[in-house]
């Protein structure tokens, strides 16, 4: 079946736009997340949904950074005035079930964002 | 909080060789610990995890191995060929059992 869809692929940014990176995870998966790895590092967690409910936010770096999943499948990312430290690939996973289970967690390919 | 360490950042091997790359993680509540193989440009694929159940797991040329008590895990990959080559990133669930916390990773060249 199908994996997990990232859309952009790449986004290229002026300093100060607003983006949206949207993320359709595996059909049915309970749990999704977003990372954000910066060139030669690993993912870094920003958030975590358990169907439409956002349980984790600590990673977010800042309140410019806001995501959602309102229907419990598609979620996006939102980063307001972005800015160049901002520039990374923004990672979506999604795992079938919910919190506290130890299960695979499927990537989709990733938005490569540039801030110029 | 959540820390997990991976060594060396590089390594080189001539094909046929084994490879070998160690993480330490420092929550010892934690109980699953995946590696996952990323190929340039490409997205993160697991390629074997670990429960704390078990010490030792193995997958044809791939193994990896868990110590709880030093709280250490390692990949071991036998008789390499050019297509390992990839960065390797090991990882431990957060505290909260939200996320994966990932190592920095381990770029990994096999030469023929």
């Amino acid at each position: 079946g199908a994996g997990v869809s990232q859309s952009p692929r790449y986004k290229v940014a002026k300093r100060g736009q607003d983006v949206a990176l949207r993320c359709d995870p595996i059909s049915g998966h309970v749990s999704l997340f977003w990372y954000q790895q910066a060139l030669g590092q690993g993912p870094e967690f920003l958030t975590y949904f358990q169907n439409e409910a956002q349980l984790d936010k600590s990673g977010l770096p800042s309140d410019r950074f806001f995501a959602e999943r309102p229907e419990g499948s598609v979620s996006t990312l939102k980063i307001q005035r972005t800015q160049q430290e901002d520039s990374a690939v923004y990672l979506c996973a999604s795992r079938a079930l919910g919190g506290g289970s130890y299960n695979e967690q499927f990537f989709g390919p990733g938005t490569r964002l540039t801030v110029l | 909080g959540e820390n997990v360490e991976q060594h060396p950042s590089t390594l080189s091997v001539q094909e046929g060789d084994s490879a070998v790359i160690k993480c330490t993680y420092s929550d010892s509540a934690s109980n699953y610990f995946p590696w996952y193989k990323q190929e340039l440009g490409k997205r993160p694929q697991l390629i074997i995890d670990i429960r704390s159940n078990v010490g030792e797991k193995k997958d044809q040329r791939i193994a990896v191995t868990l110590n709880k008590t030093a709280k250490h895990f390692s990949l071991h990959i036998t008789e390499t060929q050019p297509e390992d080559s990839a960065v390797y990133f090991c990882a431990a669930p957060n505290q909260a059992g939200t996320a994966l916390i990932f190592g920095k990773g381990t770029t990994l060249s096999v030469s023929s």
